[in-house]
């Protein structure tokens, strides 16, 4: 299958610093990438909808100016953790799906980014 | 809105049992449903998927079979090893259009298997 990478996988940054998490579709095209937020022991949620050369869309609840996405090319999608709280820590997953947009194609998930905010 | 509801776990089993996760779903239209599968400390893996009514996705023994009478995808194992010990995520997507690959999550069961 189609491979999606995260970096970094794990990271530890200091309360107030930013940290940029890159989700990489590496032998596809990606229109599309979802970012996913997922607290201990708990599901995944989604953050937002990154699509490629326009805005990402938000879902409810969540800080568009705390979480910048940006999704600069049909194969890198960025997310970027502003001003980082101990509250952000979380693991962080990205998906990818393929271009152009098929019925039934499947989003690929990268391996995660764990976050560590001391 | 859609939905996915797993039975709560942690399951915890014996190897070779028996293994059945419920996962019922809420959802308009007709969606594609998905199991997943995620290690400790690792992202998530696609298991098996349907993507219509009577489908029967499957892989490494696993099985899921889309109910639309029931709105269910229940995943099966007939001899669950050690190894499959993991947090399992039922999740579903509209079929097709921009929406496609947005994923629903249900909560995740915890599967221990112990030797």
């Amino acid at each position: 299958g189609a491979v999606v990478s995260q970096h970094p996988s794990r990271v530890i940054c200091k309360s107030g610093t930013s940290v940029k998490i890159e989700c990489r579709s590496l032998d596809f095209q990606a229109t599309t990438m979802f970012w996913y937020r997922q607290f201990p022991k708990q599901s995944l949620m989604l953050m937002a909808t990154s699509n490629e050369g326009s805005k990402a869309t938000y879902e409810q609840g969540v800080e568009k100016d705390k979480f910048l996405i940006n999704h600069a090319s049909l194969t890198l999608s960025t997310l970027t953790v502003t001003s980082a709280h101990p509250e952000d820590s979380s693991f962080y997953i990205c998906s990818a799906r393929e271009a152009p947009d098929r019925a039934n194609t499947e989003a690929f998930f990268g391996q995660g980014t764990r976050l560590t905010v001391v | 809105g859609n939905s996915v509801t797993q039975m709560e776990g942690p399951v915890t089993l014996s190897e070779e049992a028996f293994l059945t996760i419920n996962c019922t779903y809420t959802a308009t239209g007709y969606p594609s449903l998905f199991w997943y599968v995620q290690y400790p400390g690792e992202g998530l893996q696609l298991l098996l998927k349907a993507t219509k009514a009577d489908d029967k996705g499957s892989n490494k023994g696993f099985e899921a079979t889309y109910r639309k009478e029931t709105t269910s995808f229940h995943l099966e194992k007939g001899s669950v090893q050690v190894s499959d010990s993991a947090v399992y995520f039922c999740a579903l997507s509209p079929q097709g259009g921009t929406s496609y690959g947005k994923l629903t999550f249900g909560q995740g069961t915890i599967l221990t298997v112990h030797p």
